[in-house]
């Protein structure tokens, strides 16, 4: 089943203490990119990558690092976690392939709680 | 920076109703235009997606429309259900020098009457 995994579901943090959002993709899909959700602000662009080895910031960037190694990886890590990082995170897919960029593909979302 | 503007911002019908949905957005340099629902809580469902070449898209009871020039997309829902209750997203995806860049809108909540 094509599908895009997000882990951990839910998590309850404390200021500070460095976490890291795992996303896998299992379709070889080039682009992926993740995107925070919160109250009366709506979904925003946090980073996104192009391929392995490419990475571009989004709206909100600040307070979040990327890396693509593999292809179908694309963690999203805290390195200090703040109480302003509290969000519904969002990480989704697409075929990027020159003209063709097909569907975006969305996992099922990580509840963040920095306390 | 895009810019998107979903109208109207929140909209509650009979059941039985044909619904327009509104998206607009200021940089008709895009590769593409997806169309989402979003229960609350849950995660986004795609529903349309449709390619800068592309005018139209169907599928069912939904059919999406793209005027890239103008920098607007339509959602039409035909015969309106209560299941069709939830908030509805656009997100335009960007070329030109914004390439690789998706701006959502902040959405239509959408509430069927039975």
């Amino acid at each position: 089943e094509a599908q895009v995994t997000q882990n951990p579901r839910y998590l309850i943090t404390v200021t500070g203490k460095k976490l890291t959002v795992t996303c896998s993709q299992n379709m070889n899909h080039e682009y992926m990119s993740w995107y925070r959700q919160d109250p009366g602000l709506g979904l925003r662009q946090i980073y996104y990558s192009m391929n392995v080895e490419v990475t571009d910031k989004g709206d909100v960037p600040e307070g979040y690092k990327v890396s693509r190694k593999e292809k179908r990886n694309f963690p999203l890590i805290l390195e200090s976690p703040s109480p302003n990082q509290t969000s519904l995170y969002f990480c989704a897919s697409r075929i990027w392939s020159g003209e063709d960029t097909g569907e975006l593909f969305f996992g099922e979302g990580s509840r963040l709680t920095v306390l | 920076k895009q810019e998107v503007t979903q109208i109207p911002a929140a909209l509650s019908v009979p059941e039985g109703e044909n619904l327009v949905l509104n998206c607009s957005f200021t940089d008709s340099a895009i590769y593409n235009l997806q169309w989402f629902r979003q229960d609350p809580g849950k995660g986004l469902t795609s529903l349309l997606l449709i390619q800068s070449s592309q005018r139209e898209q169907t599928s069912g009871r939904l059919n999406a429309s793209l005027d890239k020039s103008s920098g607007r997309s339509t959602l039409y829902i035909a015969a309106s259900q209560p299941g069709d209750s939830a908030t509805y997203l656009c997100a335009p995806f960007a070329g030109g020098t914004s390439y690789g860049k998706l701006t959502f809108g902040q959405g239509t909540i959408l509430t069927v009457h039975p």
